[in-house]
């Protein structure tokens, strides 16, 4: 039969605003954590990353946060621009093993 | 600067045909990651190498076999393929593998197989 795909959840946001993704990662284990930007046709692409001894990094425009308690991360896109319309993965590995588990992605929408 | 480069780009198979994709990982990257992507879903990682051994296996169908050759290029080889076996298959690859801020992975562009 035909395979159905699921929804991503969706952010829309109007050009110019703060985004704020989340992501809950599953194993309390894992000490490193990704953000990965993934458009349309394309392969994931590094976008910032962080250590489990750090609960906060900012990049250009990007800031992720990281809370160990509650195993959740969030990305968040100052100013966001319409180039920045694509899915957003979290990821994560443990001892900086290499391979990385993928967690659910967010479709952000940017609307001019 | 050159990246991880993927083949074929596209690729279209009947029900129970063999696919094999191929990647070429970044130069001097000795590992390579496999990931598949269903539509709408997060990669799932399938098998890595390192220095042309397996290195870790994860949710891969005994139908797919994948190995690292002397160049440090992968095949991933699917045999009696399925419907559900449509998607777009990720190649990455690192510099050993210890994974961080200044080696992570980067992923090709993938190669999109559907199978009728």
């Amino acid at each position: 039969g035909e395979s159905v795909g699921l929804h991503l959840p969706t952010l829309s946001v109007q050009e110019g605003d703060n985004s704020i993704i989340n992501c809950a990662y599953s194993n309390s284990a894992s000490d490193y954590f990704i953000w990965y930007k993934q458009e349309s046709g394309k392969g994931p692409q590094f976008i910032i990353d962080i250590r489990s001894n750090m609960d906060k990094r900012q990049g250009q425009r990007v800031t992720v946060l990281l809370n160990k308690t509650v195993k959740h991360l969030s990305l968040q896109i100052a100013a966001t621009q319409p180039g920045d319309s694509a899915v957003y993965f979290c990821a994560e590995t443990h001892n900086q093993g290499g391979k990385l588990i993928f967690g659910q992605g967010t479709e952000l929408s940017v609307k001019p | 600067a050159a990246g991880v480069i993927q083949s074929p780009r596209h690729l279209i198979k009947e029900k129970r045909e063999t696919a094999t994709l191929k990647c070429y990982p970044i130069p001097r990257h000795d590992t390579v990651y496999w990931y598949q992507q269903g539509p709408g879903q997060d990669p799932q990682f399938l098998i890595s190498f390192y220095e042309k051994m397996q290195s870790d296996k994860g949710s891969i169908p005994d139908r797919f076999s994948a190995q690292q050759f002397s160049d440090y290029h992968s095949e991933l080889n699917m045999s009696s393929l399925e419907l559900g076996d449509s998607a777009l298959y990720f190649c990455a690859s690192s510099l050993g593998l210890e994974v961080s801020g200044a080696n992570v992975l980067t992923f090709g562009a993938g190669s999109r197989l559907t199978v009728l």
